[in-house]
């Protein structure tokens, strides 16, 4: 299937911090999704975006969609720990076809 | 309240056994999809169905088999031939204009 290259693999920092990750593909996606995973859950829709270009802010949560419309990234502003879990790209194909990113695991430190 | 359910939350199957997952949501969903998550892995694509009485094979299909029936419904089979079942498996559903949500995941152990 579809690969899509997340990085970093997982990062952790001090309660305040910016963060920022982000998912490259070598396939152009229609749409971007970000999730966010917390430990024994299912994952939750933070973002989407579905226009080249597109920013889109979710409270400290800002994500854009690439120019090329084979990358998107995520920002987190002034983490605080319940940030933490694991984070995941989509990116959605034509049809109903979508692929995961391997996940950005985060660790905030009070 | 509109959502997926996936059932039970914890599962414990004996080593030749088959047991089946259960998948359900009344948000009027014509896909449905099942992933498999190991620790500190990715989402792997066991099976998907794009509308009742069809399913397609995804990237880690073998040892499980699925049944569409209805469409509020799509169990996931891990049958015998799974040598390594252990594993957290999610189920998502997804409309033709919306995004996929996903269920709370069912975490499977052979004992």
């Amino acid at each position: 299937g579809q690969q899509l290259n997340q990085s970093p693999q997982s990062m952790f920092i001090q309660e305040g911090e910016d963060v920022s990750m982000n998912c490259t593909s070598s396939s152009i996606f229609n749409t971007w999704l970000w999730y966010k995973q917390d430990p024994g859950e299912g994952p939750v829709l933070l973002i989407a975006l579905y226009k080249a270009g597109e920013l889109t802010s979710n409270g400290r949560l800002t994500a854009q969609f690439g120019i090329t419309r084979k990358d998107s990234f995520l920002n987190i502003s002034a983490s605080i720990p319940s940030d933490v879990g694991i984070y995941f790209c989509a990116g959605q194909l034509p049809g109903n076809q979508f692929y995961f990113g391997t996940g950005t695991s985060l660790t905030v430190i009070p | 309240d509109g959502g997926i359910t996936q059932s039970p939350k914890y599962l414990f199957r004996k080593e030749g056994q088959n047991v089946t997952l259960s998948c359900e949501q009344n948000l009027n969903h014509d896909a449905m999809y099942w992933y498999r998550q190991d620790p500190g892995q990715g989402l792997r694509l066991i099976y998907y169905s794009q509308i009742v009485n069809d399913f397609q094979k995804g990237d880690i299909a073998e040892g499980y088999s699925v049944s569409r029936e209805k469409k509020e419904s799509f169990p996931l089979t891990v049958t015998s031939a799974q040598k390594n079942p252990t594993a957290f498996y999610l189920c998502a559903s997804r409309g033709a204009l919306t995004e996929a949500f996903f269920g709370q995941g069912t975490r499977l152990t052979v004992v």
